[in-house]
């Protein structure tokens, strides 16, 4: 069954400090991958997507991501959290077996420590 | 400014009653779908639509209905069999297939 699992629900870092959020996928077809950020009470933005090529993707506000298919994870990175980067962090699988669609994982809730 | 907008922002249901969100976009978008948020449940899909006249069900769809007769709109009602409506719903639009879904500011359905 296809699937996303973002392993941590809450991760606290500090100020200034690096960032790395997992997302593993279970998929059989070539992954369309995305991540996705909520601020509370909103909607979600994208922060950025792998469809092919070069597997390390830049997005918006600083952030990256890594596809690696050996080990079915797209995990977003950042080097330097700053304040306003606490919010919800989703990743997405967009699956085309039979119809087209996302697949989201539960979130992670990134707090930054002042 | 194109966009996809919701309404309204807050939403208070009674029991027995049918209540309607609505889904607007203005980015030509020919896809639009419907998610529902809880705590804790990431989003799970409730309607999709890839085009006008057309739309399938998600995962959960049992409780809600929609409706696409017109490209820029895909309003969801939730019915009075969903017994459990309090979420934040989301609605979203794209280009189709599995092209980059664009997402609106949200509902807060609540039942009083």
């Amino acid at each position: 069954a296809q699937s996303v699992t973002q392993p941590d629900i809450h991760i606290t870092v500090s100020e200034g400090a690096s960032l790395e959020l997992r997302c593993n996928y279970s998929y059989g077809a070539t992954p369309y991958l995305f991540w996705y950020v909520q601020s509370p009470g909103q909607g979600l933005q994208l922060l950025l997507k792998y469809f092919s090529g070069d597997t390390l993707v830049q997005g918006i506000k600083g952030f990256e991501a890594e596809f690696k298919r050996s080990q079915s994870s797209f995990n977003l990175r950042k080097p330097s959290v700053h304040w306003s980067d606490a919010a919800e962090y989703f990743c997405a699988v967009g699956v085309t077996s039979g119809t087209y669609k996302y697949i989201f994982g539960t979130g992670t809730r990134l707090k930054v420590l002042a | 400014d194109g966009g996809i907008t919701q309404s309204p922002k807050y939403l208070f249901r009674k029991e027995g009653q049918n209540v309607t969100l609505s889904c607007e976009q203005n980015l030509n978008h020919d896809a639009m779908y419907w998610y529902r948020q809880d705590p804790g449940q990431g989003l799970r899909l409730i309607y999709y639509s890839q085009i006008v006249n057309d739309f399938q069900k998600g995962d959960i769809a049992e409780g809600y209905s929609v409706s696409r007769e017109k490209k820029e709109s895909f309003p969801l009602t939730v019915t009075s069999a969903q017994k459990n409506p309090t979420a934040f719903y989301l609605c979203a639009s794209s280009m189709g297939g599995v092209e980059t879904q664009y997402f609106g500011p949200g509902t807060r359905l609540l039942v009083l």
